[in-house]
Parts: structure tokens; sequence; C-alpha cells
């Protein structure tokens, strides 16, 4: 099975700020990886797929960058509205996510 | 706008069993690959089962294996995951989720709760 690590597990940080999180696979997974946000209490959201694809309405301050084992999403200027847990998932191997970041306010 | 609204979830025994549904609108149920997706209280995500658009493909993750099973009533744009022999690790909030082209879900639920407990 595909194993899927992000770090770090959680970051503060203030407004304004550029935030990269990291996510690596146990093996390659080609560019077959997507990016969600969840708020408490709600359903996750699709950020990017394919790895740097902006999903439906997504604002343009995220990215997401890198194919086979190491990839990362980043938000160029953090929004209040962007503080939240962010997922990434691989869909090469079947489906599998990583445990998430806890983006909170510095 | 793509809705999915599931239902089904409750307080249930160990060993026992839950039917989920969840009801699709908003776009051609019978063209996209369907899954459900759980959460624990507190913890990450991690996905259950996905089912072919003719229903004729299904996969389940390990954990599920034996005790789970996913339909679909494309007639009634409806998703189900019967769940049999539930166990304590079973409780978690159970999401529908549509796959996008790859695997990856563009679109979700609200979630139901399943909370196995005597």
């Amino acid at each position: 099975d595909v194993q899927m690590t992000q770090s770090p597990s959680a970051l503060s940080a203030s407004v304004g700020d550029r935030v990269t999180i990291t996510c690596r696979a146990s093996q390659s997974i080609d560019s077959e990886l997507a990016w969600y946000q969840q708020k408490p209490g709600k359903a996750p959201k699709l950020l990017i797929y394919k790895a740097s694809n902006l999903g439906s309405g997504v604002p343009s301050r995220f990215s997401g960058s890198g194919s086979g084992t190491e990839f990362t999403l980043t938000i160029s200027s953090l929004q209040p509205d962007d503080f939240a847990t962010y997922y990434c998932q691989q869909y090469r191997t079947y489906k599998m996510f990583a445990q998430g970041t806890k983006v909170d306010i510095k | 706008e793509v809705h999915l609204v599931e239902s089904g979830g409750g307080l249930v025994q160990p060993g026992g069993s839950l039917r989920l549904s969840c009801a699709a609108s908003g776009f051609t149920f019978s063209s996209h690959w369907m899954s459900w997706v759980r959460q624990a209280p507190g913890k990450g995500l991690e996905w259950v089962a996905n089912i072919k658009e003719d229903g004729t493909d299904k996969y389940f993750a390990d954990s599920v294996t034996g005790r789970f099973t996913i339909s679909r009533d494309n007639a009634k744009n409806s998703l189900y995951l019967q769940m049999d022999n539930l166990r304590a690790e079973d409780t978690a909030m159970y999401y529908c989720a549509r796959d996008c082209t790859g695997g990856c879900f563009d679109n979700w639920g609200q979630g139901t709760l399943v909370t196995v407990s005597s």
C-alpha cells in the first residue's frame, strides 16, 4: 500500500503569510494527488487535483506542485477564511489520505 | 448545482447493522463513480468504498472488506452503504462523495454520523 505523510502536522501563521505544506508518498504516485480543505463541522472541499490543477471556484492564492513522491500545497497570502485543516490524498493505487495539517492563527 | 444528502446514521450496538443512503441531484448520477469516505471523531479522513457508474465494479478499504457492501440505484439517483458486524472503530461521520476522473473527490455531502456503542 502507498503510505502518505504530511508535514508539518500543525502550523501557526498570520494573515498575509505564505504557507507551504508538504506531502510525501512512500512510492511514486505520478501526479495522482489531490488537496482538500476542511473546516470544523464541515465536509472537505477539493482544492487541487492532479497535483497542480485548481478545483472549481478555488481562489488563485492556492497552488499545488510536485510529482512522483513529493508534493507541496502553497497558499501565497493567507486569508482569514483559510484557517482550516488540509489533507492530501493519493489516488494512484486505491485512495489514501495523509493525516492532515492544521493551520491556525498565530 | 451538485447536491449530495446522506441519511441513515445513528446509534447501533457492536455486531449490529446499519444502511446508509445518499441522495444525489444536480448532475448525471449514472455517469460518475461514487464513494463513501469516513472520519472518526477528531481524526483524519479514510476512504471506505467506491462503485463504478453501472455498479459492476466495487472496491473496499481493507478495514471494511467482508463487512460493508456498496450499491447504487441509478433510477433513484441513490448510493447506499450496507454496514454489517459493526465495531466500535467504525464510529465516524460517513460522507458520500462524487469521484473525479482519476479518483479524487470533487463533491461531498454533509455527512451522517454512525456511533457504534453498547
